[in-house]
């Protein structure tokens, strides 16, 4: 079983460069967001989805864009690279929409640096 | 603001000593759970308590959600080196974004053979 699978594990990039990094669920999840990670900040939210076509900001989204075109796929574009954004990042997925008592599954994180 | 606060924020013990890690809110949850996340990999989930003054026992670890959902608790017993880990504790929230947790900022236990 895949679960979540995030893609580039690592990525070093240049101030104003662009990419998208990569999340995949198989298990047709209908919640899915991205988390990113950075010591002694614990997670914090940056957008989230609810299903295909529909998007929503969570507590740090600037900086950030995301789409959700299908119920598997949900990218995070860094559309201008600052080295604030030098973090790891976290894609989750849970089957229910509302946070009852359903599972977050995490993928393994994208260890991002922008110099 | 951060609404779920941990304590503490690093534990550094001997195999074999007890522990217990605190996760307090001043906000109502409708639901608590416990992950753990081991380095270089994504938090998995240990429990989740939906009930005040809930009790759940998974082997050696012990989690409690308070009477008022304000609050939780994971005590292990004997600690192991294989316990090493972070541990995080997040909310599910009533009314609005009722899809997200929240996260406090984590518990770094290590426990030493």
């Amino acid at each position: 079983n895949a679960g979540v699978t995030q893609t580039p594990k690592f990525q070093v990039l240049k101030t104003g460069q662009s990419m998208t990094l990569q999340c995949a669920q198989d298990m047709n999840h209908e919640y899915m967001s991205w988390y990113r990670q950075d010591p002694g900040m614990g997670l914090r939210l940056i957008h989230y989805s609810v299903g295909a076509g529909i998007t929503d900001q969570g507590e740090v989204p600037n900086g950030y864009n995301v789409s959700r075109s299908t119920t598997e796929d949900f990218p995070l574009r860094l559309l201008s690279a600052a080295p604030s954004q030098t973090s790891v990042y976290f894609c989750a997925s849970r089957l229910d929409r509302v946070a009852g008592t359903g599972e977050l599954f995490f993928g393994e994180g994208s260890r991002l640096t922008v110099l | 603001t951060q609404l779920l606060e941990q304590s503490p924020q690093f534990l550094s013990i001997q195999e074999g000593e007890n522990l217990t890690v605190y996760c307090n809110s001043s906000s109502v949850f409708s639901s608590l759970q416990w992950y753990r996340q081991e380095p270089g990999e994504g938090p998995v989930l240990l429990v989740t308590v939906v009930t005040g003054g809930e009790v759940k026992k998974l082997k050696r670890l012990t989690f409690q959600f308070g009477d008022a959902r304000k609050d939780s608790s994971l005590h292990i017993t004997a600690a192991q080196p294989g316990d090493t880990g972070l541990y995080l504790c997040a909310g599910g929230r009533y009314g609005g974004s009722q899809g997200n947790l929240i996260f406090g900022k984590g518990t770094k236990l290590s426990v030493k053979p």
